[in-house]
């Protein structure tokens, strides 16, 4: 079962344009976590956001849990070629022992 | 450096024939975790370790096998390889498995299964 649904899965846009990402589920999560992957690597983290609301800033990347701790996005403002690569966002569920549950992934692709 | 070693990166086999996919780690970790990623479903847990000689089903074990006999290595093996069994694998480690204790993964092992 899926807990975690991104959208979209693919996004093409043009250098400087504003995007977001959603991470969305029906269940409730103890944490978030964002991680990037590029070609040829792991996925590397970004943040984790832990507190309902919470808004966490990386320059040009702002990231939001949901006040019900069920939902996160991600939005990246004048989006950078450097920018390109897969985003996923990761919950921690708590289910006897903790477990981290990831969406499928969004592959952004910010052309010059 | 700190840093989560996989090898090897690419290995095409065929149906049946054992492998082993290695994992080290040099960060004292206690927690390792193999991950499976395929097109439209993500990461999917395999196996994963909360420490040495302690490992637990992920959501997708079913034809793998793991051992955690020294803390630094985790290996993933395929007793008997399957096509299905054709993914991109990624060996992870933290601290420890709590909240705010991020993942550090591996550069991924890609496998092909004919």
């Amino acid at each position: 079962t899926q807990l975690l649904e991104q959208s979209p899965q693919f996004l093409s846009i043009q250098e400087g344009e504003n995007l977001t990402v959603y991470c969305n589920s029906s269940s409730v999560f103890s944490s978030l976590q964002w991680y990037r992957q590029e070609p040829g690597e792991g996925p590397v983290l970004l943040v984790t956001v832990v507190t309902g609301g919470e808004v966490k800033k990386l320059k040009r990347l702002t990231f939001q849990f949901g006040d019900a701790r069920k939902d996160s996005s991600l939005h990246i403002t004048a989006a950078q070629p450097g920018d390109t690569g897969l985003y996923l966002c990761a919950g921690e569920v708590i289910q006897g022992a903790q477990k981290l549950v990831f969406g499928q992934g969004t592959r952004l692709t910010i052309n010059p | 450096e700190a840093q989560v070693t996989q090898n090897p990166r690419y290995l095409i086999t065929v149906t049946g024939k054992k492998l082993t996919v290695t994992c080290s780690q040099n960060m004292n970790h206690e927690y390792m975790s193999w991950y499976r990623q395929d097109p439209g479903l993500g990461l999917r847990q395999i196996y994963y370790s909360m420490n040495v000689e302690v490992t637990d089903k992920g959501d997708v074990p079913e034809g793998y096998k793991v051992s955690r006999k020294e803390k630094r290595n985790f290996p993933l093996i395929l007793e008997s390889p399957s096509p299905n069994q054709t993914s991109l694998y990624f060996c992870a480690s933290s601290l420890r498995r709590q909240i705010n204790s991020p993942l550090h993964f591996g550069n991924g092992t890609r496998l092909t299964v004919t």
